[in-house]
């Protein structure tokens, strides 16, 4: 699986979008970009994919460059029920057990 | 649907004890995973299975073992506890027919051995 570099921490001002960024120079054609997220002593809760093409839910925005090394996560109005760490997850959807790798991730801090 | 539910929440172990924590899922999910989580880092996988009878190793599989009975549950088992298995432990699911592969995550099992 391709890595990924986030960065550590991340302060967003509570109502405004947090664009969260993620560098994931090596991923394969058939790799998918995940987001995940972590609110404190919770279990990691999906919030959106993606392979090439921009995505919308009702959670969260990702746009992913055209070469693919990058992407963004966007929560357009970022609440304080949205302090959390957010990994970026690059791998392969396939049916070989889908494990996910989690890295450090961005630990992003709404603030009031 | 309640999800995916684990049992026990906090566990203290003596050093050399033996426990095993409990997961289910009510999503008639077909894979399941558990992973374990130290102070400050990601989440590393410790077993996962495809489906009921089919199990394989994660990354950190010793230590530990699995069983899958049933596509409900996946107990996951600690032999002679050290305090290098110190740390929280969430199970997970997911669904290989929904194409995205998303893991729905338990709240979790933190366990203290001493």
């Amino acid at each position: 699986d391709a890595k990924t570099t986030q960065p550590t921490s991340m302060d967003c001002a509570e109502g405004r979008a947090a664009n969260l960024p993620c560098n994931h120079s090596t991923i394969s054609g058939n790799e998918y970009v995940y987001w995940y997220r972590q609110i404190h002593s919770q279990g990691p809760q999906y919030i959106i994919h993606g392979l090439k093409n921009n995505e919308t839910n009702e959670m969260a925005s990702l746009i992913i460059t055209e070469d693919r090394k990058s992407s963004t996560l966007i929560l357009p109005h970022a609440t304080l029920r949205d302090t959390a760490v957010y990994y970026c997850i690059v791998r392969v959807a396939d049916n070989a057990g889908n494990m996910l790798t989690f890295g450090g991730g961005t630990r992003l801090m709404v603030k009031p | 649907n309640a999800g995916v539910t684990q049992t026990p929440k906090f566990r203290i172990l003596k050093i050399g004890q033996s426990m095993t924590l409990q997961c289910t899922q009510d999503m008639n999910h077909n894979y399941m995973y558990w992973y374990r989580q130290d102070p400050g880092m990601g989440l590393k996988l410790i077993y996962y299975s495809v489906g009921a009878g089919i199990t394989d190793k994660g990354e950190v599989p010793n230590g530990y073992n699995v069983s899958r009975s049933t596509t409900e549950d996946f107990p996951l088992r600690l032999e002679l506890a050290a305090p290098s298995q110190t740390s929280v432990y969430f199970c997970a699911s997911s669904y290989s027919a929904s194409g995205s592969y998303e893991q729905y995550f338990g709240p979790g099992t933190r366990l203290t051995v001493t």
